[in-house]
């Protein structure tokens, strides 16, 4: 058990510019969640994935913010055109199961300039 | 949709045992409780999960109650390496999956 893995752990970048983060779950696990966390507050949820099926987003994915999980392995989370507001900390979870808790990865960081 | 509620902060010291409490009023016959740890630029932690009654492991317990609405985090005899923002997930594992986390409390253990 290796963990989830997010890449890069920091991003910065300018305003308007397009953003890729990768998340590789931990292996055996099928289920794939990415949520958003900022200075002082939870995490929020963002969307969910079983396998390759994305089965949830969040009102607050806007029309900017689109996640893939090709092949039901690792996920990648692209912001286009980022706004000021888009700079927090973006996590990733897996979990082996539908009863199985969430493990997390140490999240990338993005701040937008 | 399970929305929640924790104190903001705690002080303890080494030694003690520490309970956070969360609020969950709404709870969904499907949520189950999940309690995290995290550390600063750090992803959250697993620490803790159930459902009903009474979990139990080696670092700590969850006491919930008959009719669900809150849960209770104990730790026991904390350290000063038990400092960290602790949170509750309340999330439903069949329907929608939107899971809401607590507003955290932010332990402080004093030496």
């Amino acid at each position: 058990d290796t963990g989830v893995s997010q890449n890069p752990r920091h991003k910065i970048t300018k305003r308007g510019q397009n953003v890729t983060f990768r998340c590789d779950p931990i292996s055996e696990h099928n289920r794939l969640y990415w949520y958003r966390q900022t200075l002082g507050q939870g995490p929020e949820f963002l969307t969910y994935f079983q396998n390759e099926a994305q089965l949830e987003k969040s009102r607050l994915l806007s029309d900017r913010f689109s996640a893939e999980r090709p092949k039901g392995s690792f996920s990648t989370l692209e912001i286009q055109r980022t706004e000021q507001g888009d700079s927090a900390m973006y996590l990733c979870a897996s979990s082996l199961g539908k009863h199985q808790p969430q493990h997390f990865g140490d999240g990338t960081r993005l701040s937008i300039l | 949709l399970a929305k929640t509620t924790q104190p903001i902060s705690m002080d303890s010291y080494e030694g003690q045992e520490v309970n956070i409490t969360c609020s969950h009023n709404n709870i969904a016959t499907n949520d189950y409780i999940t309690w995290y740890q995290q550390f600063p630029s750090q992803g959250p932690r697993f620490i803790i999960q159930g459902y009903k009654t009474k979990v139990t492991n080696e670092v700590a317990s969850l006491f919930i109650p008959a009719d669900r609405k809150s849960s209770t985090l104990s730790l026991p005899r904390v350290s000063l390496s038990d400092t960290a923002v602790y949170y509750c997930l309340v999330g439903p594992f069949s329907g929608t999956y939107k899971y809401i986390f607590g507003t955290g409390t932010r332990l402080k253990v004093l030496a």
